[in-house]
């Protein structure tokens, strides 16, 4: 069972190139989540999908656009990437709602990326 | 709006010790709270929830418990190892229909052998 997988590893951008960060859950999970975190920081929400074909933003959305054909896929786009946007990211997925009575979240090794 | 301090950010202790990690957050409507650890270039990995009805959770060498009304939780390590040596993040889950998590900063914690 691999659980919540994303790739690449790594990825150094020029700014302005565009890139798609994949991330692919087989644990048939409605709920997906993108974060982003900063060094030294906590993760922060950029997108999150509740099931294929619908999706939301989250605390930090702009500069990325997801997309959730299916269950198992949520990929997270960069259409203009800036210095700003270099981070860490992190996919994770839950079987029920937060507000479930057992919503814990499994995440993805992250996807180191840096802008420059 | 919502937000989660964890306070110390670091912490180094010799092993053995039991310890306390500490969680704000400033609006006591959450729904519930999780604590996480992270190791160094890895994915978080749940270690417990407790929802907003509780007042604490136990596993094994962890407890965590929870104070909706002051707005904190604190997460006991008891008999400290060097493998407990990580980050430790709390994260609230606003209330229902906006499936949302906010994140503390969390305590970097080493466990000197």
């Amino acid at each position: 069972n691999a659980g919540v997988t994303q790739t690449p590893k790594f990825r150094i951008l020029k700014i302005g190139q565009s890139m798609t960060l994949q991330c692919t859950q087989d644990m048939n999970h409605n709920y997906m989540y993108w974060y982003r975190q900063d060094p030294g920081m906590g993760l922060k929400l950029i997108y999150y999908s509740v099931g294929a074909g619908i999706t939301d933003k989250g605390e930090v959305p702009n500069g990325y656009n997801v997309s959730r054909s299916t269950t198992e896929d949520f990929p997270l786009r960069l259409e203009l990437a800036a210095p700003s946007q270099t981070s860490v990211y992190f996919c994770a997925s839950s079987p029920y709602s937060p507000t479930s009575g057992s919503p814990e979240q499994y995440f993805g090794p992250g996807t180191r990326l840096t802008v420059t | 709006k919502q937000e989660v301090t964890q306070i110390p950010a670091a912490l180094s202790v010799p092993e053995g010790e039991n310890l306390v990690l500490n969680c704000s957050f400033t609006d006591s409507a959450i729904y519930n709270l999780q604590w996480f650890r992270q190791d160094p270039g890895k994915g978080l990995t749940s270690l417990l929830l407790i929802q907003s009805s509780q007042r604490e959770q136990t596993s094994g060498r962890l407890n965590a418990s929870l104070d909706k009304s002051s707005g904190r939780s604190t997460l006991y390590i008891a008999a400290s190892q060097p493998g407990d040596s990580a980050t430790y993040l709390c994260a609230v889950v606003l209330p229902s229909g906006t499936y949302k998590y906010i994140f503390g900063t969390g305590t970097r914690l080493k466990v000197l052998a």
